[in-house]
């Protein structure tokens, strides 16, 4: 089985400086991690993914998230966050033998002008 | 447009009568399932489905039931609802192969009095 666990229940942060957020996974299997965004009354949209290859992997709008397999982390970074971020974030794993989603807690990003 | 959608978005009830959230997938996808969502503890996965007349317990089974007869739809059923089940729940659908993004519907925040 996998967990997760986020570090940081609630990050305020304003706007135009770097947000991070922090992201540890336990798994016996390897596994495959995932972000998503959860906006003000909307459902999970996937913000990024990493299933291979390069540990360094992109969103459309400027997020970023590095796979560490010997700290066993994949945290998320943003170097200039805009009103717009302000959501709740979700990590989540998925073992390379499941099909379950298994979820941290979540981490609010309030952003401030 | 591909989508899940979830029905109601809101629902009020009282103690013990039986209610029913539905959801529906137009991606064709062979694996569906439910979660909720509360403060503090992220998403928790109720029920999910392999594919057609096949679904087993999640991680918060008790108290709920879920049928697959056709494969885009997955009814959530609360027989007899109770206040601790008031929760955010949201229905997610995925293609097969453990790499696969999961696609969520829009939530139902459900209250039971």
């Amino acid at each position: 089985a996998q967990s997760v666990t986020q570090l940081d229940s609630q990050v305020p942060v304003f706007e135009e400086a770097p947000v991070e957020l922090r992201c540890n996974y336990s798994s016996s299997v390897s596994v495959y991690l995932f972000w998503y965004v959860q906006y003000p009354n909307q459902g999970l949209q996937l913000l990024l993914k990493y299933l291979s290859g390069s540990t360094l992997v992109e969103s459309i709008n400027g997020f970023e998230a590095e796979f560490n397999k010997s700290q066993t982390s994949f945290h998320l970074r943003k170097p200039s966050v805009h009103i717009s971020d302000t959501a709740e974030y979700f990590c989540a794993v998925k073992g390379s033998n499941d099909y379950k989603l298994s979820f941290g807690a979540g981490t609010t990003v309030t952003v401030r002008a | 447009e591909a989508q899940v959608t979830q029905n109601p978005r809101y629902l009020i009830t009282v103690t013990g009568k039986k209610l029913t959230v539905t959801c529906s997938q137009n991606m064709n996808h062979e694996y569906m399932s439910w979660y909720r969502q509360d403060p503090g503890l992220g998403l928790r996965q109720i029920y999910y489905s392999m594919n057609v007349e096949v679904t087993d317990k999640g991680d918060v089974p008790e108290g709920y039931k879920v049928s697959r007869k056709e494969k885009r739809n997955f009814p959530l059923i609360l027989e007899s609802p109770s206040p601790n089940q008031t929760s955010l729940y949201f229905c997610a659908s995925s293609p097969q192969g453990a790499d696969t993004e999961a696609f969520f519907g829009q939530g139902t925040r459900l209250t039971v009095v």
